[in-house]
């Protein structure tokens, strides 16, 4: 069975600029939650999509959000870089809730200058 | 406010020792406690879990330990082995919401 896929693995934008992430969850998983990991802080809860809906939310501005699709893939976006946006992005999946067991991806580092 | 705390950023262990981790929390509602390791490049990979109704769960070499009392949880790996060196995050939930996760501890295993 393939794993949780995000693409891309490694991303460079500059401040003001928008950027767009995706992840593939395994197959028959419904439940995609996205996670913010920076060095001390571990890894920050960003959202969490299921059946194409926002079921939970975590304490991020209004400039990062997502969607879920037909298929369960689903984008995180965030608007206006700021330098404090460079992290590693991480994508995980379950089958049904995000309490059950998560499958992470590689995750996506991006890098704001 | 971090509801999941592990206060020990790095560990080193001697191979074949016991490694120890730590983990706290402040959400008495937390039902559900998880352990995470993770590779660099690579994302966390599930390790082990217990639930709020049991204070043990054991698989394999590793062992987690719940204190609700104390609101105190323990990652328990022995013997300790070179692969094990990584990133250790434990994480917990409330009435299947979403996951908290601490900062991560590193843990170094010396051969």
């Amino acid at each position: 069975k393939a794993g949780v896929t995000q693409t891309p693995r490694y991303l460079i934008k500059t401040r003001g600029q928008q950027v767009t992430l995706s992840c593939s969850p395994i197959s028959g998983h419904r439940s995609v939650s996205w996670y913010q990991q920076t060095p001390g802080q571990g890894l920050q809860f960003l959202f969490e999509y299921f059946s194409e809906t926002q079921r939970n939310k975590g304490n991020f501005p209004g400039r990062f959000s997502g969607r879920q699709f037909s298929n369960s893939r689903s984008e995180m976006n965030v608007s206006t870089l700021e330098l404090g946006d460079s992290a590693l992005y991480l994508c995980a999946s379950s089958r049904w809730t995000n309490q059950e067991t998560q499958y992470f991806g590689p995750g996506t580092r991006l890098l704001v200058l | 406010d971090q509801q999941v705390k592990q206060n020990s950023p790095s560990l080193s262990v001697q191979e074949g020792r016991i490694s120890i981790l730590n983990c706290d929390y402040t959400n008495s509602m937390f039902d559900y406690f998880l352990w995470y390791k993770k590779y660099p490049a690579e994302g966390p990979t599930f390790l082990i879990s217990i639930s709020s109704i049991k204070d043990k769960n054991e698989d394999g070499r590793f062992t987690v330990f719940l204190n609700k009392s104390a609101k105190h949880l323990s990652l328990h790996i022995v013997p300790s082995q070179p692969g094990d060196s990584a990133v250790y995050f434990c994480a917990a939930s409330a009435d299947g919401n979403k996951l908290v996760f601490g900062a991560g501890t590193i843990l170094r295993v010396k051969s």
